[in-house]
């Protein structure tokens, strides 16, 4: 079965640091583009990085490039998210998500389940 | 900065059609996805490349996409069908994905 799932997510104070990851199974992980997603209370979708099968293309949203690192490791069919001073407005629950075709620019067609993460003092 | 603009809600009979709309200029010119998000769960790709439907997605979800307007269409609207959904895009200018701010169905 193909699937994603997430961890790493909690509570963490204004200006702390959080590492979330995302375990692939059931397809060839390093062949595809990754994404991190997120939802914030109450809001909409908003896209956050992106990051190649090859790690020679990455993409962030402008809210969190400079404070935020996306990484992955091929061997362990994993993908990370390193947060960095950390604000309120980042609360929101972070999904990370599949693009369905062999390259970089494609629709997301496997999501994981997602992992809450609440920036508050 | 590429903004996609969409209705904050729709509502349908079940049995009716639904239609939501995605606006941009010229958004006919990019490839459009579509997605259905219930509360508490991941979204879930219901169109792709403006009308393409991944497996296991009903032949009830159609898309369009020309000028500056795309379209989700939903046949036949079942109670099960109420979900926020969203458009998406990628916007080459900037490198950036853009997803519409949603669009609440409710079936009445």
């Amino acid at each position: 079965e193909v699937q994603l799932v997430e961890s790493g997510g909690g509570l963490v104070k204004p200006g702390g640091s959080l590492r979330l990851s995302c375990a692939a199974s059931g397809f060839t992980f390093s062949g595809y583009t990754m994404n991190w997603v997120r939802l914030a209370p109450g809001k909409g979708l908003e896209w956050v990085s992106s990051i190649s099968s090859r790690l020679n293309y990455l993409y962030y949203a402008d809210s969190v490039k400079g404070r935020f690192t996306i990484s992955r490791d091929n061997a362990k069919n994993s993908l990370y998210l390193q947060m960095n001073s950390l604000r309120a407005d980042d609360t929101a629950v972070y999904y990370c998500a599949r693009v369905m075709v062999r390259g970089v620019i494609g629709a997301f067609d496997i999501w994981g389940q997602g992992t809450m993460v609440t920036v508050s003092s | 900065s590429y903004v996609l603009t969409q209705p904050p809600s729709v509502s349908v009979a079940p049995g009716q059609t639904a239609r939501i709309t995605c606006g941009e200029n010229n958004i006919g010119s990019k490839s459009v996805h579509w997605y259905q998000q219930k509360p508490g769960q991941a979204p879930v790709l219901v169109v792709y490349d403006d009308s393409d439907r991944p497996s296991g997605i009903p032949e009830r979800f159609s898309g369009s996409n020309s000028g500056n307007t795309a379209t989700l269409t939903i046949s036949r609207v079942e109670a099960g069908d109420e979900a926020d959904y969203y458009c998406q895009v990628w916007d080459s200018s900037s490198d950036h994905w853009v997803f519409g701010g949603g669009t609440k169905l409710t079936v009445l």
